[in-house]
């Protein structure tokens, strides 16, 4: 079975420049998430969909961060304008419903810097 | 508010046994995990435990949950190479999983 696909794998802007990240998760996993990985800290939650509705989103900023996913499969997110401290690892991962200890399957995650 | 702590560094030599532990804060949490990564790669489960158990035996892997203490551990037997990584502790309770921020684990030939 193929993976969570995550693009670009590494990208880097000057800061107040835009910039998306795309998912694709594992097929008919029905949750994504966006994480936010600081370097030296672990995964934070942004946002959770359940097919295309959001169930968490309680720590996105959403001054700046919006996320989407059409048609509950693939998921792109976008931050508008970048700042210093966006720099990190943002990581997409699905999960299906199916089981109930939800184990969450990672993409390789797209590194952003920040100048 | 939820929290989950861990050392961040653990150095041990080929074939020893590692230990990795792990604090948490919420009490209603449901299944708590262990999560590794390797240089470029996003998180893999390594394996999970439910929180009514104490302890979970999987190969060369133990998980030990002490519940009073919110205590977890992750002990790996006969440490290789190839278990150099780092090695996230995380902990779920309803929809949403917080995760430490990491050991790493480093295994000296």
């Amino acid at each position: 079975e193929a993976g969570v696909a995550q693009s670009p794998r590494y990208k880097i802007i000057e800061k107040r420049q835009s910039v998306a990240f795309w998912c694709n998760p594992i097929s008919g996993h029905a949750t994504l998430y966006w994480y936010q990985q600081i370097l030296g800290q672990g995964p934070k939650l942004l946002i959770q969909f359940q097919n295309n509705g959001v169930v968490d989103d309680s720590q996105l900023p959403k001054d700046r961060f919006s996320a989407e996913r059409l048609k509950g499969v693939d998921s792109t997110l976008k931050i508008q304008p970048a700042k210093l401290e966006d720099s990190a690892v943002y990581l997409c991962a699905s999960s299906t419903d199916r089981d109930r200890y939800n184990e969450q399957f990672f993409g390789p995650g797209t590194r952003l810097t920040v100048l | 508010g939820e929290d989950v702590e861990q050392s961040l560094f653990l150095s041990v030599r080929e074939g020893d046994s590692s230990v990795i532990n792990c604090t948490y804060t919420d009490s209603s949490s449901t299944y708590l995990y262990w999560y590794k990564q390797e240089p470029g790669a996003g998180l893999q489960l390594l394996t999970y435990i439910f929180s009514n158990m104490d302890m979970k035996q999987d190969q060369r892997l133990t998980v030990l949950l002490n519940k009073k203490d919110k205590h977890l551990s992750l002990r790996i037997a006969d440490t290789q190479t190839g278990d150099s990584a780092i090695y996230f502790c995380a902990e779920a309770g309803g929809f949403k999983t917080i995760f430490g921020a990491g050991t790493r684990l480093f295994v000296k030939a």
